[in-house]
């Protein structure tokens, strides 16, 4: 079935980069979600990517995406202390129009002053 | 403006009583959402509203009694909880299902006693 994985922690000093990876089944994903979650808050959508791109950029986020290895990442550059949070990615599957989406389990950011 | 907005933010509620969750959004979607979320745990989909029609029930007890009154809200109802129903309860919504970008509220944290 459909699985999404991500590592569970990392950590960085503020000024650093950060690159959040996550590892994904379903071949026929169209869009891949980056959500942020600061503790006690809703998720927040940082930023997707269409599965026929191979990278999008947006400001500090760069989001890389290796459709034959299924394996996304998302980039954060000069990480600040305001971007410690729970990152999900997320797939919608492509093969049902139900808009239900599979998250990864998070990856918790800890930045460091 | 992509804001889903959640009340109550609070709720505390004993096994015995009714009480009503609401989500409200602004945006023309024809798609909204409910999700349960564990502490340090991805939300797990409950129910897809499609043209305010129910579209997916994944297999919630019925002590959760969805409603979509109009196409701008979403209710979630809910009487005779269990202690293990305490999480945080978050609403979406997106353009219409399928492969379209999700935005979630700030969510309603419950604690049931």
């Amino acid at each position: 079935g459909e699985d999404v994985e991500q590592s569970l922690f990392l950590s960085v000093r503020e000024g650093d980069s950060s690159v959040i990876n996550c590892t994904y089944t379903d071949s026929s994903s169209t869009y891949l979600y980056w959500y942020k979650q600061e503790p006690g808050a809703g998720l927040q959508l940082l930023t997707y990517i269409f599965s026929n791109m191979d990278m999008k950029q947006d400001q500090r986020l760069t989001v890389l995406l290796n459709k034959k290895d299924k394996h996304l990442s998302l980039r954060i550059a000069d990480t600040q202390t305001g971007d410690s949070a729970i990152y999900f990615c997320a797939e919608s599957s492509g093969s049902s129009n139900t808009g239900k989406l599979i998250f990864g389990q998070g990856t918790t950011l800890q930045v460091k002053p | 403006d992509t804001e889903v907005t959640q009340t109550p933010k609070h709720l505390v509620m004993g096994m015995t009583n009714k009480k009503s969750l609401k989500c409200e959004q602004h945006m023309g979607h024809r798609a909204m959402y409910w999700y349960k979320q564990k502490a340090k745990k991805p939300p797990e989909l409950m129910f897809v509203y499609s043209y305010e029609k129910l579209s997916i029930n994944e297999s919630v007890p019925s002590r959760f009694s969805p409603e979509c009154p109009n196409s701008s809200l979403l209710n979630l109802h809910l009487h005779a909880l269990q202690p293990e129903d305490s999480a945080l309860y978050l609403c979406a919504s997106s353009q219409v299902t399928g492969p379209y970008e999700q935005y979630f509220g700030p969510g309603t944290r419950l604690t049931v006693t």
